[in-house]
């Protein structure tokens, strides 16, 4: 079946710095990637759509300065968030949707992100 | 535009009693509609889909939802509770057929099984 591969799947940095989030499509073509993102105990929240080639889609109320994505390639997209805070702490997941089959969506097996 | 709503936060069964999870969704086109688990510090599985075929649909582990249009509801249940299904379930909706859409899930339900 399809696969994502997200990469860390852990990561602790210190504020001010910046760390980059990749999800690759392993066995299939992600012309579209999601990206989003999970505070404890609460639901993911939509954070951006990534099209290659292309900028990326930012739900309002999120900074596109502090959170980067590339979608350089079919099977490539990533998330840099740049000079990290602590509050940018969470759970960071990305996701695929097949553009044949069943048109199913997979999903990355995210990454844990701390900011001290 | 299409969201859910998860109309209960935290659902406490005991083991091998019936389990309900309730969703209702808001849709202006056809939608399909999904449900995910998520055990903690783990990623998202799919339970099960909806995508105007059957509206009783049956996933996996014994979960099963029913799509009533009439109701805009989505409701999840098992019959019979397992300790191991205690964990966190998000309604999920979104348009069919367009690559570039994306789920869009309701806050969740924490189930809880006791013994």
């Amino acid at each position: 079946g399809a696969v994502v591969s997200q990469h860390p799947s852990r990561v602790i940095c210190k504020s001010g710095t910046s760390v980059k989030i990749e999800c690759r499509s392993l066995d299939f073509q992600a012309t579209t990637m999601f990206w989003y993102r999970q505070f404890p105990k609460q639901s993911l929240m939509l954070m951006a759509t990534s099209n290659e080639g292309s900028k990326a889609t930012y739900e309002q109320g999120v900074e596109k300065d502090k959170f980067l994505i590339n979608h350089a390639s079919l099977t490539l997209s990533t998330l840099t968030v740049t000079s990290a805070h602590p509050e940018d702490s969470s759970f960071y997941i990305c996701s695929a949707r097949m553009t044949t089959g069943d048109y199913g969506y997979t999903f990355g097996s995210g990454t844990r992100l701390t900011v001290v | 535009a299409q969201s859910v709503t998860q109309l209960d936060s935290h659902v406490s069964v005991s083991e091998g009693t019936p389990v309900l999870l309730r969703c209702n969704y808001s849709s202006s086109y056809s939608p399909s509609l999904f449900w995910y688990v998520q055990h903690p510090n783990k990623g998202l599985q799919l339970l099960l889909k909806y995508t105007s075929a059957a509206t009783l649909v049956k996933g996996i582990n014994g979960f099963e939802a029913e799509f009533k249009k009439s109701e805009t509801s989505f409701h999840l249940t098992k019959p019979s509770a397992h300790m191991s299904d205690a964990a966190e379930y998000f309604c999920v909706v979104t348009l069919g057929g367009q690559a570039g859409t994306a789920l869009i899930f309701g806050k969740g339900t924490t189930l809880s099984v006791s013994s």
